[in-house]
């Protein structure tokens, strides 16, 4: 079957850094994407990635492994508005998204 | 702007009823999709439409239909509602099939009793 695997929850403090791990298995692989979920909204996007390596846009980064499976969300000079789920999809070889159940990221003061 | 649009935002139903959630995309986007989301699970995806007059099966599509009669519409049917489809529904969009990042809408909080 396929699976996302992301930690439940996670907490860290304003201003620090926080990653957040997706590994996956799945048929196929046509790109992971990030998104970000704030509670009672829809998700937003956040990065894309679909050749091993970083991508970085501002403050957010997303890493990708195709080889392990594995993707990381990093999150720098971490705000209180940071605090939100945040989403981890792949594209399977049918085009379509599977997902995982989300990290849910507490921001303490 | 231009975005999703769903309706109604929240909604209470009795169960044996039949409902529809509304869609609507202003960016002329071919493929459209409805997921429902529950605590703990992720984004499980109901039915979906590549382009205008198709659509397509997903993951959990017992239950509900749905109907693509033009780009702009994507309307989802439960028609008879039961209380385990109890669950906040989000629409999405996407340029095509295989292109590009999903766009959702706001969502819709249903609630059947």
């Amino acid at each position: 079957g396929q699976n996302i695997d992301q930690p439940t929850e996670m907490t860290a403090t304003e201003g620090a850094i926080v990653q957040i791990n997706c590994t996956y298995q799945t048929s196929g692989f046509n790109g992971l994407f990030w998104y970000q979920q704030h509670a009672g909204e829809a998700p937003t996007f956040l990065s894309y990635n679909v050749l091993d390596g970083l991508e970085e846009k501002g403050r957010f980064s997303s890493f990708l492994s195709r080889s392990k499976g594995y993707s990381y969300l990093l999150l720098k000079e971490l705000q209180m508005k940071d605090s939100a789920s945040y989403l981890c999809a792949v594209r399977d070889s049918n085009y379509q998204l599977i997902w995982g159940a989300g990290t849910k990221l507490i921001i303490k003061p | 702007i231009a975005g999703i649009t769903q309706a109604p935002t929240s909604q209470i139903l009795a169960a044996g009823r039949r409902m529809t959630l509304r869609c609507t995309q202003d960016m002329r986007h071919n493929a459209m999709y409805w997921y429902r989301q529950d605590l703990g699970l992720g984004l499980r995806l109901i039915h979906y439409s590549n382009t205008a007059g198709t659509t397509g099966k997903g993951e959990v599509p017992d239950g509900y239909s749905v109907s693509r009669a033009n780009t702009d519409d994507f309307p989802l049917t439960l028609a008879s509602a039961v209380p385990s489809q109890t669950s906040v529904y989000f629409c999405a969009s996407s340029p095509g099939a295989s292109t590009g990042e999903l766009f959702f809408g706001e969502g819709s909080r249903l609630t059947v009793l």
